[in-house]
């Protein structure tokens, strides 16, 4: 079964700090996607990655980066010089055969505030 | 359209009604989803849709949800006997291939059953 946890509820920075989002992940198979979303206060769901399973390499975007463990079965997000802009709420999410790719598994989300 | 469009954003109903919310998604995108969303909560997965048929439904609750795409454009998502329950938000999505690729989603019907 797929399971996806964010134990961080809420977490709150001051301007300019770097913040880490985690995620942990559960499924049974070896192929699976993996994602991470961002829904600000106006709530439209933004897609920001999708990593295959076979790519355990880390990616980064601008202030964004992630690092992908299979071995902790972790996909966490970290955002550099956090700014007011980032403040939303962050889904981690996973789909895997089980949902033939297309149903996809959300954490609970992590609230980020940034604080001026 | 340039982006997913739902409508409406907001509805207000009784319990026991009926409901329809509207889900208009990205031109030529061939994947629909309709999942929900509860206070606090992660987006749930209800139902997907390849064209015209529902590929995957095994996310509707009940039987009192139905979701129609009938020309594989506009989806339909439908529920009968409303419950204070069903009170979330509603997010359609769409997608121009499937695999499990990034989504892009509408802002979502707030639905709040009294």
């Amino acid at each position: 079964a797929q399971k996806v946890t964010q134990a961080q509820t809420e977490i709150s920075v001051v301007e300019k700090e770097d913040v880490t989002l985690d995620c942990v992940y559960e499924t049974r198979d070896t192929t699976y996607y993996l994602f991470w979303y961002k829904q600000p206060p106006s709530g439209e769901l933004v897609f920001l990655i999708r990593r295959n399973s076979f790519d355990e390499q880390n990616e980064i975007s601008g202030r964004y980066s992630w690092n992908f463990q299979k071995s902790t079965s972790s996909f966490n997000f970290t955002i550099t010089a956090s700014q007011v802009v980032d403040s939303a709420v962050y889904f981690c999410a996973l789909s895997d055969p089980s949902g033939g790719y297309q149903k996809v598994t959300f954490g609970t989300g992590t609230k980020l505030q940034v604080i001026p | 359209g340039a982006g997913v469009s739902q409508t409406p954003s907001n509805k207000v109903t009784e319990k026991g009604k009926y409901v329809e919310l509207r889900c208009d998604p990205i031109s030529g995108h061939t994947a629909l989803y309709w999942y929900r969303q509860s206070l606090g909560q992660g987006p749930e997965f209800l139902i997907y849709f390849q064209g015209t048929g529902a590929a995957d439904d095994s996310g509707l609750p009940n039987d009192r949800f139905f979701a129609v795409r009938p020309e594989g454009s506009v989806s339909t998502l439908k529920i009968q006997r409303t419950e204070r329950g069903d009170s979330a938000v509603y997010l359609c999505a769409s997608s121009s291939q499937g695999q499990g690729n990034g989504y892009t989603f509408g802002s979502g019907t707030r639905l709040t059953v009294v």
